[in-house]
């Protein structure tokens, strides 16, 4: 079956730090990979995408590469600001299927 | 406009009550989603419709009813709520392909907080 594995949290981190989360998944074909991010008492927005291997998706500073090799699609930013603290959901949708597979989300705080 | 907006942001409700969460998109998309999401757990989906049809049930309890009035409308209907339905209910929509599946790229709204008492 499909699933996604992110990097435990909770991790926080002082302002202008370097964020990386850790995102492999499973999946028959090609699958299309999201990064979703979840704000305090807010839905989900949509981060950044990628659709076939090696596209970069990038959006507000993040970035993340689709790498069909190791089967990751790790998230980076590399300066955070207090404003990107959230709940961070790596994705993906099945080639042949429209719904969408989540990890267990991991929540960054960023501190002053 | 690339909004997905719902209403009401929160609801208390008793077990024997029956209320309604309403969602409301004007991109134009043709499928439209429910999803539930515990304290600290992704998403889980709960309906899809496409086209205003129920596509997807994802074997929820009958106390939750979805409908889909138009294209840019969704309910859910709520009756008989347990204290575990408390949660965070997400609306999402998307395009729908040329091949009549909806397009992975899904719009969330920003969710209705329920309390079940």
């Amino acid at each position: 079956g499909n699933s996604v594995t992110q990097m435990e949290g909770p991790v926080t981190l002082s302002e202008e730090a370097f964020l990386t989360i850790n995102c492999t998944y499973t999946a028959t074909g090609y699958p299309s990979l999201f990064w979703y991010v979840q704000y305090p008492g807010e839905g989900l927005q949509l981060l950044l995408k990628a659709t076939k291997a090696d596209d970069k998706g990038s959006n507000k500073g993040f970035e993340a590469t689709y790498r069909k090799e190791t089967t990751s699609f790790h998230l980076e930013k590399g300066s955070v600001q207090v404003s990107d603290s959230a709940v961070y959901f790596c994705a993906l949708s099945p080639s042949n299927d429209y719904k969408l597979s989540f990890g267990a989300g991991t929540t960054v705080t960023v501190r002053a | 406009d690339t909004e997905v907006t719902q209403t009401p942001k929160h609801l208390v409700m008793g077990m024997t009550n029956k209320k309604s969460l309403k969602c409301e998109q004007h991109m134009g998309h043709r499928a439209m989603y429910w999803y539930k999401q515990k304290a600290k757990k992704p998403p889980e989906l709960m309906f899809v419709y496409s086209y205003e049809k129920l596509s997807i049930n994802e074997s929820v309890p009958s106390r939750f009813s979805p409908e889909c009035p138009n294209s840019s409308l969704l309910n859910l209907h709520l009756h008989a709520l347990q204290p575990e339905d408390s949660a965070l209910y997400l609306c999402a929509s998307s395009r729908l392909l040329s091949s009549g599946h909806p397009s992975y790229e899904q719009y969330f709204g920003p969710g209705t907080r329920l309390t079940v008492t």
